[in-house]
């Protein structure tokens, strides 16, 4: 099976653009879980979603936000960036059926820069 | 609230040596507790997963709810184990809630 895939790998932007990210999930996989990972805060949960429905959702800002569309692929999006939403974004997938929560498959990231 | 505390940021023992990374948790319910890896390069994964009760490479860790901990253990370390450790706890949603991780180096 095919792994979780985040594009793009890479990204620069300045302030007070927008950026959207994606990541295609592992097949058969219908949860799709986004964090943001900083040197300063770490890991940090921004939503999961799930049949096409926002499941969970972090401490984030409005600016933060996602979607995810019937074949599971999901996307991020960050309106009006500051120097602070630097960092790199990862993606993770699960079955999500059921209770609880099934192991997550992460993806290889997106490194976004602020400048 | 959930939380999760891993209090060492780096940890050093000798190949062969005993090796034991600590996280401690708090929760007001009955949590599910992680230890996650990631190697030089590598992406995220699963080590193990506490209602597994399984050994993966040589660790286990088991929950103790009585101090809030799920402490990462192995007999014998080797340099391949080398790698951010980061313990992982999920409460009644379905979300991951991370410690900040221990950096485990295996020296020869």
């Amino acid at each position: 099976k095919a792994g979780v895939t985040q594009t793009p790998r890479y990204l620069i932007k300045t302030r007070g653009q927008q950026v959207t990210l994606s990541c295609s999930p592992i097949s058969g996989h219908r949860s799709v879980s986004w964090y943001q990972q900083t040197p300063g805060q770490g890991l940090q949960f921004l939503f999961e979603y799930f049949s096409e429905t926002q499941r969970n959702k972090g401490n984030f800002p409005g600016r933060f936000s996602g979607r995810q569309f019937s074949n599971s692929r999901s996307e991020m999006n960050v309106s009006t960036l500051e120097l602070g939403d630097s960092a790199l974004y990862l993606c993770a997938s699960s079955p999500g059926r059921g209770k609880g929560i099934y192991e997550q498959f992460f993806g290889p990231g997106t490194r976004l820069t602020v400048l | 609230a959930q939380r999760v505390t891993q209090p060492e940021k780096l940890l050093s023992v000798f190949k062969g040596a005993p090796v034991e990374l600590k996280c401690n948790y708090s929760y007001s319910g009955s949590p599910e507790l992680f230890w996650y890896v990631q190697y030089s390069r590598q992406r995220l994964q699963l080590l193990l997963r506490h209602i597994s009760r399984e050994s993966i490479k040589g660790f286990t860790a088991d929950l103790n709810k009585g101090e809030t901990s799920f402490h990462l253990k192995k007999p014998f370390a080797q340099e391949e184990d080398s790698a951010m450790y980061y313990c992982a706890l999920s409460g009644s949603a379905r979300q991951l809630t991370f410690g900040s991780g221990t950096q485990l180096t295996v020296l020869p």
